[in-house]
């Protein structure tokens, strides 16, 4: 049964402490996306890779967050110094790519509930 | 925003009774997606439904889309308990990402 893993599914961690979030997305599918999800906001798209390549991190604060993809079978999505504001829900979601005509279904990883101090 | 905005933001039935929400957008799509979230879950996928279409099922579920209206409608029938969740559309508007509305939240009421 294949599924999308993350790790850690909670971390709690004070104020000014990198995080650091993993993501395995199911096996042959080449795009991998990082949300963050809270009640004030719902779900927010913070960035996603193609092929290992990063297509758009528009979504991300780009002086704390980052995103890579050190190989096909991980993704990494860290935050430093991390903030109270940045408690959330954490998931990663990985997809086959936009098929012509047909759209791309996303299938998501159980989460990474992340709470900072 | 191109958020979708689903209506309504809550809702209880009783089981068995359908449960109807609707998903409300701004620009013209590729396609319209439905997602489910349990209670501390990741989403799960439900149907797509492509803009040249008008109604999808699959089980008990059917999925509307009214292009000229830009909006959705996602029916379940003959409810259960396990159907409590959130419910989430999905919008593609061909720029290769989805945007996801607010969610409905269902509760089945045994």
């Amino acid at each position: 049964d294949a599924r999308v893993t993350q790790t850690p599914r909670h971390k709690v961690t004070e104020m000014g402490q990198e995080v650091t979030m993993r993501c395995q997305p199911i096996l042959g599918h080449n795009t991998v996306f990082w949300y963050r999800q809270t009640m004030m906001q719902g779900l927010e798209l913070l960035a996603y890779f193609r092929n290992r390549a990063p297509l758009d991190d528009s979504g991300m604060p780009k002086d704390r967050f980052s995103a890579e993809m050190p190989d096909a079978t991980l993704a990494t999505l860290k935050i430093q110094p991390s903030e109270p504001r940045d408690s959330a829900v954490y998931f990663c979601a990985s997809g086959l790519g936009p098929r012509l005509g047909i759209g791309e279904t996303q299938y998501f990883g159980p989460g990474t509930r992340l709470l900072v101090l | 925003s191109q958020q979708g905005e689903e209506d309504p933001q809550a809702l209880s039935i009783q089981e068995g009774e359908n449960a109807t929400m609707n998903c409300s957008y701004k620009t013209s799509i590729n396609n319209l997606q439905w997602y489910r979230q349990n209670s501390g879950r990741g989403l799960v996928h439900l149907i797509l439904i492509r803009s040249n279409e008008r109604e999808k099922h699959s089980g008990r579920l059917r999925v509307t889309l009214d292009t000229s209206k830009k909006s959705s409608s996602l029916l379940i029938t003959a409810s259960r308990a396990a159907d409590t969740a959130s419910y989430f559309c999905a919008t593609d508007f061909g720029n290769e990402k989805l945007t996801f509305g607010t969610g409905t939240r269902l509760t089945i009421i045994p």
